[in-house]
């Protein structure tokens, strides 16, 4: 199985910080990559597909990027409706994985 | 908009089937793919399985000798079940519609498939005990 480690495994930040995220594969998953945000006691919500486009919907403060092994979700200016557990998911190759998340939290 | 609506009992006992539907309505279920995800308490997502509008299917070799996921158009439903059960199968259960996109790959001279998840449900606690 691939598998995708995130980084950090938590931070914490204040309203309008820029905050990054980073998910690195084991191996090249080529811009097979998703983003998605989950709040306690809710569904994940998806962000981003195919390691950069926006779901309809999303504001554009978030954006992604990454190729190969090394992706990197990012909040230009954070929000507080975007204190959450962010996860990357991989769908290069079956079985479909996720890395196990991380929290941003408030500082 | 499609909504996506688990049910099923929260309770199994170990050595017996989970059973879940996940009903789609404001949507057909005959063009998309369809997917289960778990989450046990406290922990990340895991990926079980999902099955086509053709009726193909894609496991989690984690689970695979004791999965099945069907679909019913005729309802608009489509179903997981998992079978000899343990404690380590208790988890939320959340159903999702999956997007098939296609992208051509210049240098291979062909088209590859990505897949990602849109919409879910909003899942349902299934727990483990006797």
């Amino acid at each position: 199985d691939i598998q995708m480690t995130q980084s950090p495994s938590s931070l914490s930040a204040s309203v309008g910080d820029r905050v990054t995220i980073t998910c690195r594969a084991s191996q090249s998953i080529s811009t097979y990559l998703n983003w998605y945000q989950q709040k306690p006691g809710n569904a994940p919500k998806l962000l981003i597909y195919f390691s950069s486009s926006l779901q309809s919907g999303v504001p554009s403060r978030f954006s992604g990027s990454g190729s190969g092994t090394d992706f990197t979700l990012t909040i230009s200016s954070l929000q507080p409706d975007d204190f959450a557990t962010y996860y990357c998911q991989q769908n290069y190759i079956s079985p479909w994985t996720f890395g196990r998340g991380t929290t941003v939290e408030v500082k | 908009q499609v909504q996506l609506q688990e049910s099923g009992p929260g309770l199994v006992k170990p050595s017996e089937t989970l059973s879940l539907t996940c009903s789609v309505s404001d949507g057909s279920i005959d063009t998309y793919y369809w997917t289960w995800i778990r989450q046990p308490p406290g922990k990340g997502l895991e990926w079980i399985g999902y099955i086509s509008y053709t009726g193909s299917t894609n496991y989690n070799p984690s689970v695979k000798s004791r999965v099945t996921i069907s679909v019913d158009t005729s309802k608009n439903q489509f179903s997981l079940r998992l079978s000899s059960v343990t404690a380590a199968d208790t988890a939320v259960y959340y159903c999702a519609r999956v997007v098939r996109g296609k992208e051509y790959n210049a240098p291979t001279s062909g088209f590859y498939y990505y897949y990602y998840m849109d919409v879910w449900g909003k899942g349902t606690t299934v727990t483990v005990s006797s």
